[in-house]
């Protein structure tokens, strides 16, 4: 069935290097792609989202990339920070469905 | 502003037994979704709320149940439980005329079955 996969369980980067994390999709009609950051203990927070006539987006720090050729999605992180060690989801939506459709998740660790 | 609450935040049950959550949504939204987070996955949709009726459904028993009330505010019922209901039950609320994908999560309500 349709299902949204990341790529890699787990990544460790150093305090101030930039992070990328990827995600695959294989819903071609998924109009939104949303990245989550959820910490421990936590419920997923939004982070960023991108439409999927657009090809991307860029916020504070983060940066998401869409390839709908390849159905591909990436966060990058800028510099990234202790606070961001998190695990990260990315989700799809197509406008038809009212439900978001995560990925199993990245636990991205931030090395002093 | 209030964000989304759910109670209690850690529950423990016993096989076969029932179990309700709650949710509050954020202040403004009028609707409600549930899923459930296994540990080490990602959130599975059970299903989502508007106007006090279920709007949709993800793939879960009848076990699981729910109901919203006038105030937008809703339940997760499970009944019958097994060991793998064990999870992270997470509440979303958004508002109906908004962008479907404009979820904002609640902290969860962990559920453990023994």
């Amino acid at each position: 069935g349709e299902s949204v996969g990341l790529h890699l369980p787990t990544l460790s980067v150093q305090e101030g290097d930039n992070s990328i994390i990827n995600c695959a999709y294989s819903n071609s009609a998924s109009d939104y792609f949303i990245w989550y950051k959820q910490e421990s203990g936590k419920g997923p927070q939004f982070i960023i989202d991108i439409r999927s006539n657009m090809d991307k987006r860029q916020g504070q720090r983060v940066t998401v990339l869409l390839n709908k050729t390849v159905k591909h999605l990436s966060l990058q992180i800028a510099a990234t920070q202790p606070g961001d060690s998190a695990v990260y989801f990315c989700a799809e939506n197509s406008g038809s469905a009212r439900q978001l459709t995560f990925g199993s998740g990245t636990q991205l660790t931030v090395l002093p | 502003d209030a964000g989304v609450t759910q109670s209690p935040t850690h529950l423990i049950k016993t096989r076969g037994q029932q179990v309700t959550l709650r949710c509050s949504p954020k202040s403004g939204h009028d609707t409600v979704s549930w899923y459930q987070q296994a540990l080490g996955q990602g959130p599975q949709f059970i299903f989502q709320y508007y106007e006090e009726e279920e709007r949709q459904r993800g793939n879960f028993p009848d076990r699981f149940s729910g109901h919203q009330f006038p105030n937008y505010s809703s339940e997760l019922n499970v009944n019958a439980l097994l060991l793998g209901d064990s999870a992270l039950y997470l509440c979303a609320s958004s508002l109906s005329a908004g962008p479907s994908y404009e979820q904002y999560f609640g902290p969860g309500t962990r559920l453990t079955v023994t």
